[in-house]
């Protein structure tokens, strides 16, 4: 059975603060990984990662792949109370390109 | 269009009414999308489709569920006969179709039932 587990579910901190957040992933036919950002609405997009140790990055957020040890992080530096919002992890699966998402990282950014 | 637009917003209905729900995807883009979020959860797959074609169905949780595309365009998401686990948000997502392509979610439609 497909498997996204997302660490931690909830996090709280300070404006300033660096943060990781985690993924691992058993899912088949395993194509790319994708992260979004979910405030009030819609996921919005924020990367997505097709190879191992290449870092994508934008802005203060950057994320790697690890496609022997089935893992992904999402890093944000200098975080901001912009930033708070349930962050989702999904791999997207061969064929129908389908995502499987995780239960999703609720980040709290406090000024 | 510019984004993912879906209709209603919001939608109330008794236990054992029919509802539809519909999706606006991207101007152009081949392959469309629709997720159940419940409250605290992921969005969970439901169904697929390429242009007209529905290639994957897999995710509906039963025969009350109904997907159409009939142009390559809009689609919509019937459900019949809701019940309350029903209650959740709709989420419908479109991308260009070619391999390796984000996918673009709508604000969804929260549907809560009575």
């Amino acid at each position: 059975e497909d498997k996204v587990v997302q660490s931690p579910l909830s996090l709280v901190v300070h404006e300033g603060d660096t943060v990781t957040l985690n993924c691992s992933y058993e899912v088949t036919n395993f194509r790319s990984l994708l992260w979004y950002k979910q405030e009030k609405k819609a996921p919005t997009f924020l990367f997505m990662l097709t190879s191992s140790g290449i870092e994508k990055k934008s802005g203060r957020l950057s994320s790697i792949l690890d496609k022997k040890e089935l893992f992904s992080i999402l890093n944000i530096t200098a975080t901001q109370t912009g930033d708070s919002a349930v962050y989702l992890c999904a791999p997207a699966q061969g064929g129908s390109e389908k995502l499987v998402f995780g239960k999703g990282t609720k980040l709290t950014v406090n000024p | 269009g510019a984004g993912v637009s879906q209709s209603p917003r919001y939608k109330v209905a008794k236990r054992g009414q029919d509802v539809a729900l519909r999706c606006d995807p991207i101007s152009g883009h081949v392959s469309l999308f629709w997720y159940q979020q419940a409250l605290g959860q992921g969005p969970e797959f439901l169904t697929y489709f390429q242009n007209e074609a529905q290639l994957d169905k897999s995710g509906l949780p039963s025969d009350r569920f109904f997907a159409e595309r009939p142009e390559g365009s809009v689609s919509t998401l019937k459900i019949q006969r809701t019940q309350q686990e029903d209650s959740a948000v709709y989420l419908c997502a479109s991308s260009p179709g070619a391999l390796n392509q984000p996918q673009h979610f709508g604000d969804g439609t929260r549907l809560s039932i009575l």
